[in-house]
């Protein structure tokens, strides 16, 4: 696709139960990150994958959360026991590895916990 | 690791003033500098970046500026227009990682 996109735009889960929200980068981008962004608040990093090398969980606020990023593409956040402070959204980007340059967004997804 | 400190958290202007965001580093080997920009409901995206070989860059109304030394950087809207109303992010990453720290955002409302 000509973006980066993101599934599903919404999700309404209970508490308690494990979501999954998956992230297409955009094709040949090897750097890949996902921040959550609460109501009204800021970017807050979660996890960075960078082509081959381990990824960086350094902001991943609890074992309840996981990622991965499978043959280098497609990559999935996983949230187990939900609790009503996850809900907010969680926004994937990428970006070439070649140095530093524009990363770019997806339109996030949306998680509610109820 | 890297800590982007952005103030102010927000900033209200008369349309046609220019307002100014600055922003802070913590890690002496971050040397690239974005900026984004989220409009309401919609995704960051990229207005303007600098790098550390320079101190300042522009594009039309925005510009950027660069102090290595005292590490911190600002952006430079001029003539603000209402559709300038945003929220805007700093950001710094190292050279040797690219892994991008956000500061908090900056709340910009321009009056007509």
């Amino acid at each position: 696709g000509a973006g980066v996109s993101q599934s599903p735009s919404n999700k309404v889960t209970e508490k308690g139960k494990d979501v999954e929200l998956r992230c297409d980068p955009i094709s040949g981008h090897t750097a890949l990150y996902w921040y959550r962004q609460s109501l009204g608040q800021g970017l807050e990093f979660l996890i960075y994958f960078q082509g081959n090398s381990a990824p960086d969980k350094s902001g991943l606020p609890s074992d309840r959360f996981s990622a991965e990023r499978t043959g280098g593409s497609v990559s999935t956040l996983t949230i187990q026991r939900t609790q009503q402070e996850d809900s907010a959204v969680y926004l994937c980007a990428s970006s070439l590895e070649t140095g530093n340059t524009e990363a770019f967004f997806g339109q996030g997804t949306r998680l509610t916990v109820v | 690791g890297e800590n982007v400190e952005q103030h102010p958290s927000t900033l209200s202007v008369q349309e046609g003033d220019s307002a100014v965001i600055k922003c802070t580093y913590s890690d002496s080997a971050s040397n690239y500098f974005p900026w984004y920009k989220q409009e309401l409901g919609k995704r960051p995206q990229l207005i303007i970046d600098i790098r550390s070989n320079v101190g300042e860059k522009k594009d039309q109304r925005i510009a950027v500026t660069l102090n290595k030394t005292a590490k911190h950087f600002s952006l430079h809207i001029t003539e603000t227009q209402p559709e300038d109303s945003a929220v805007y992010f700093c950001a710094a990453s190292r050279w040797n990682d690219y892994k991008l720290s956000f500061g908090a955002g900056t709340t910009v409302t321009v009056r007509a």
